[in-house]
């Protein structure tokens, strides 16, 4: 079966613009996940979805940083005003449940450059 | 509040030889604890977690960690370095409190030597 997908890849944006990146989770994963990691650094947590509600979003940084995930499926996390610092690896990641314990599945990334 | 510390950004090893990689973490309840792998240009994939029960839990590519307790640790291990294991790896932590948050390390480099 399909794992966690990421589009883009890549993206290359200019200080101040507004991005999304998108994560496709596993079929049937209720809960999904949104990490951010900077060269060097292990993932640090962002958000939390179970369904369609953000169960957890004490990750995010700041009110630049959105995500949504209308119909549980599929994750849009959204930057405005996007900065130099904003640059990193975002990964997403899906589970069955959102269980203490249980295994989440990692997506290959989406790599930002803010220029 | 959790956290977890990763003993050494890069570790060195020649084929066959014995894998340790250090991990401690801070937690004022008993964790789930977690290594993850990272191969170069790949998502993170899980190696092996200790949730309840035996405290040497095995792992996929013949790792295996032990959560120690009265430590504070969970030191990945593996008896023979072969080639394949070069990558980034990471250690993390949850509690069953607050189970949509993983808290990782800052990873360990394993290089291997031949």
């Amino acid at each position: 079966g399909a794992g966690v997908s990421q589009t883009p890849s890549n993206k290359v944006t200019e200080k101040g613009k507004y991005v999304e990146l998108r994560c496709d989770p596993i079929s049937g994963h209720t809960a999904l996940y949104w990490y951010r990691q900077s060269l060097g650094q292990g993932p640090e947590f962002l958000i939390y979805f179970q369904g369609t509600g953000a169960a957890d979003d004490s990750g995010l940084p700041n009110d630049r940083f959105f995500a949504v995930r209308p119909e549980g499926s599929v994750s849009t996390l959204k930057i405005q005003r996007t900065e130099r610092g904003d640059s990193a690896v975002y990964l997403c990641a899906s589970s069955f449940d959102g269980l203490a314990g249980e295994t989440q599945y990692f997506g290959p990334g989406t790599r930002l450059l803010v220029l | 509040a959790q956290s977890v510390t990763q003993l050494g950004s890069h570790v060195s090893v020649s084929e066959g030889a014995l894998v340790l990689l250090r991990c401690n973490y801070s937690s004022s309840v008993p964790p789930y604890l977690f290594w993850y792998v990272q191969y170069p240009n790949q998502g993170l994939q899980l190696l092996l977690k200790y949730t309840t029960g035996a405290t040497l839990v095995k792992g996929i590519n013949g790792f295996e960690a032990e959560f120690k307790k009265s430590e504070t640790s969970f030191h990945l291990t593996k008896p023979s370095a072969h080639m394949s294991d070069a990558a980034e790896y990471f250690c993390a932590v949850t509690l069953y409190s607050s189970a949509s948050k993983i808290i990782f390390g800052s990873g360990t480099r394993l290089s291997i030597r031949p």
